[in-house]
């Protein structure tokens, strides 16, 4: 089964509005970390935000926050006032504290791209 | 602090051959992750090293190996290329923290290989 699912494989939107890209995920660990990267066309993957399982608040990272709904399994990305610079792929992923398998579990990403 | 570095950043082998990837971890990070990525499986894990010792590992054949120096830096190997290895190698480095579910792992630029 898929531990982490983004439905939205494209996404086009205006220069200077707000974007949420969704994210889905499965475990039954208690404790998880749940982070966003970001991957331009450079192939170099960029982190931007992390969400713990037991963080009371959503994380914020200047234009980035995370929206957090724990019972129903969702981490969404809020990127607002969007820039040009904001095109690109954007991975969602989960680590589970699971000692001897402490891997990234990505989604199949994203693909993100603003209008001017 | 100097990010995650990779060396080189692409290459170019034919089948049969085999292929040495470098990367280097941000200061202080114990931990290196090695991941491929290719249009068609996504962001798939290959292993994880800390202290020098492979603490995790993936689903891919024994062709693909690690190590990693006292310095923290790894190197990756790939024998006998065949042409489906072709990919995006992805180095990531973090500070190792066991359970892994607050451990952010920051990667590096990425070596592109192309197996004619």
């Amino acid at each position: 089964a898929q531990k982490i699912t983004q439905t939205q494989p494209g996404m086009f939107v205006q220069e200077k509005e707000a974007v949420t890209l969704d994210c889905t995920y499965d475990t039954s660990d208690p404790s998880y970390g749940l982070f966003w990267y970001k991957q331009p066309s450079s192939g170099e993957m960029i982190f931007l935000i992390y969400q713990g399982s037991y963080d009371q608040q959503n994380a914020t990272e200047g234009r980035y926050s995370l929206n957090f709904q724990k019972a129903r399994k969702s981490a969404n990305l809020v990127i607002s006032a969007s820039q040009l610079g904001d095109s690109a792929m954007y991975f969602c992923a989960m680590r589970e504290d699971n000692f001897g398998n402490e891997k990234l579990t990505f989604g199949t990403g994203t693909r993100l791209t603003i209008i001017p | 602090k100097a990010g995650v570095t990779q060396t080189p950043r692409y290459l170019i082998k034919t089948r049969g051959q085999q292929v040495t990837l470098s990367c280097s971890p941000i200061s202080g990070h114990r931990s290196v992750s090695w991941y491929q990525q290719t249009p068609g499986q996504g962001l798939q894990f290959l292993f994880e090293y800390f202290s020098e010792t492979q603490r995790n590992k993936g689903n891919f054949p024994g062709r693909f190996s690690g190590r990693q120096f006292s310095n923290s830096r790894s190197e990756m190997n790939v024998s006998t290329l065949e042409l489906g290895d072709s990919a995006l190698y992805l180095c990531a480095s973090s500070l190792g923290a066991r359970g892994g579910s607050t451990d952010t792992q920051y990667f590096g630029p990425g070596t592109r290989l192309t197996v004619l």
